[in-house]
């Protein structure tokens, strides 16, 4: 089984829906990271979170909320939805700074 | 804030031969860490090699090198005797104490059989 997992995997959905976007991992990492993806951009951090009680803004938030629900699960919310929105969503997990980050399979979103 | 850049969007190498995919980033910090990560067409993000900028020898790891020059703020990745299951996107990769890992825009390596 996948260390880190993504669901779901592809999501269409409309202007101004809500959306949620879940992350779990099995690796016992406290440091959980949300990115997205878009051509010629790279990834780009949009959350990340070192234990439950901590949350902090990554270089591109607005738009976006998330959840740390447990040590293994963090959330990413869209509360509406708009087509600049539609990327490639990566989360990811380490256990410490300036070590490997391993990567969940990824959410492709698209937004009408 | 830091960037980092790949100034080729798309390489290209015939099987067995070796190619160089460029990285420069922009730093004002002296500790730090820098990554590549190969995502095949799979989208799974891979770690391909690492490198602590406090050291100065140059990380290995099989056919993959890199070219560490702290000084020019360079960080190129060598991957010799290419492989077709080498063709992916490269990003490269930098992290500071800030514990942002900023990624560059990546280079589309495709592999000539």
């Amino acid at each position: 089984d996948a260390d880190v997992t993504q669901t779901p995997r592809n999501r269409i959905t409309k202007t101004g829906k809500r959306i949620m976007l879940e992350c779990s991992q099995t690796k016992g990492h406290d440091r959980m990271y949300w990115y997205r993806q878009d051509p010629g951009l790279g990834l780009r951090l949009i959350y990340y979170s070192f234990d439950v009680k901590d949350i902090n803004k990554g270089e591109i938030s607005d738009g976006y909320s998330v959840s740390r629900q447990a040590q293994a699960k963090f959330s990413l919310s869209l509360e509406s939805a708009i087509p600049n929105q539609t990327a490639l969503y990566f989360c990811a997990t380490s256990d410490a700074p300036g070590v490997e980050q391993y990567f969940g399979p990824g959410t492709r979103l698209t937004v009408t | 804030a830091q960037t980092v850049t790949q100034s080729q969007p798309e390489m290209s190498v015939q099987e067995a031969e070796t190619v160089t995919l460029s990285c420069t980033y922009d730093t004002s910090e002296s500790d730090y860490y820098l990554f590549w990560y190969k995502q095949p067409p799979s989208r799974q993000m891979i770690l391909v090699i690492r490198q602590e900028a406090y050291k100065q020898q140059n990380a290995t790891e099989n056919r993959f090198s890199v070219n560490f020059q702290k000084a020019a703020k360079s960080f190129s990745l060598k991957i010799s005797d290419s492989q077709l299951g080498d063709a992916a996107m490269y990003f490269c990769a930098y992290y500071n104490a800030g514990n942002m890992l900023t990624f560059g825009g990546g280079t589309r390596l495709m592999v000539k059989p």
